[in-house]
């Protein structure tokens, strides 16, 4: 699987948009992108995924560059139970191979929502 | 709510002892994940069951086993435990295989070994 950088933390003021970045430069042609969240050693939270067009649902929207290399996901009006860890994770499409689908987290986003 | 149901959401044990951990998948799902996270390693991939048959092992320990049930609930077993193996494990479930199909996952049981 392709490995992922993301910042190590962000803030964000509660109302407004947080937009959390994530590079992916190896990605290969079948490799999604997916977005979890882990609130405070909960179950990870699965938010949203991708493979090439942009995706929004009732949570977050997803951008993914047209090279397919980096993507943004987007909360759009942050609020203070938003804080979390976010992992940006890319897993391969087909169910062959060793991988069957497993998701590798890698240090994630420690995203902090401020009143 | 998930839908993936865990239990024991807490496990006290002690070295040298043997815990089986419990996970019912969301209805209709095939596909049980399991994952450890500790202080140290974060996330981890331990080892994958699709309607009955191991399909994935990731860095799972020989001391550690799992099984999926005709009834695809499925079972990790800890044994020989250390102070190491105090972590929070999480199953997951999808209805198949590969990364189209969505991981959903439990609350998790945090085992304390002492």
């Amino acid at each position: 699987d392709a490995k992922t950088t993301q910042p190590t933390s962000m803030d964000c003021a509660e109302g407004r948009a947080a937009n959390l970045p994530c590079n992916h430069s190896t990605i290969s042609g079948n490799e999604y992108v997916y977005w979890y969240r882990q609130i405070h050693s909960q179950g990870p939270q699965y938010i949203i995924h991708g493979l090439k067009n942009n995706e929004t649902n009732e949570m977050a929207s997803l951008i993914i560059t047209e090279d397919r290399k980096s993507s943004t996901l987007i909360l759009p009006h942050a609020t203070l139970r938003d804080t979390a860890v976010y992992y940006c994770i890319v897993r391969v499409g087909n169910a062959g191979g060793t991988s069957y689908g497993k998701l590798t987290f890698g240090q994630g986003t420690i995203l902090t929502v401020h009143p | 709510d998930s839908g993936v149901t865990q239990t024991p959401k807490h496990l006290i044990t002690a070295t040298g002892q043997r815990v089986t951990l419990r996970c019912s998948p969301r209805s209709g799902d095939l596909s049980v994940y399991w994952y450890q996270q500790s202080l140290d390693q974060g996330l981890q991939f331990l080892i994958q069951y699709y309607n009955g048959e191991e399909r994935a092992k990731g860095n799972i320990l020989e001391r550690f086993s799992a099984q999926q049930f005709p009834d695809l609930h499925s079972e990790l077993n800890l044994s020989s435990l250390e102070l190491g193996d105090s972590a929070l494990y999480f199953c997951a479930s999808s209805v198949g295989l590969g990364a189209k199909n969505i991981q959903y996952f439990g609350a998790g049981t945090r085992l304390s070994v002492l």
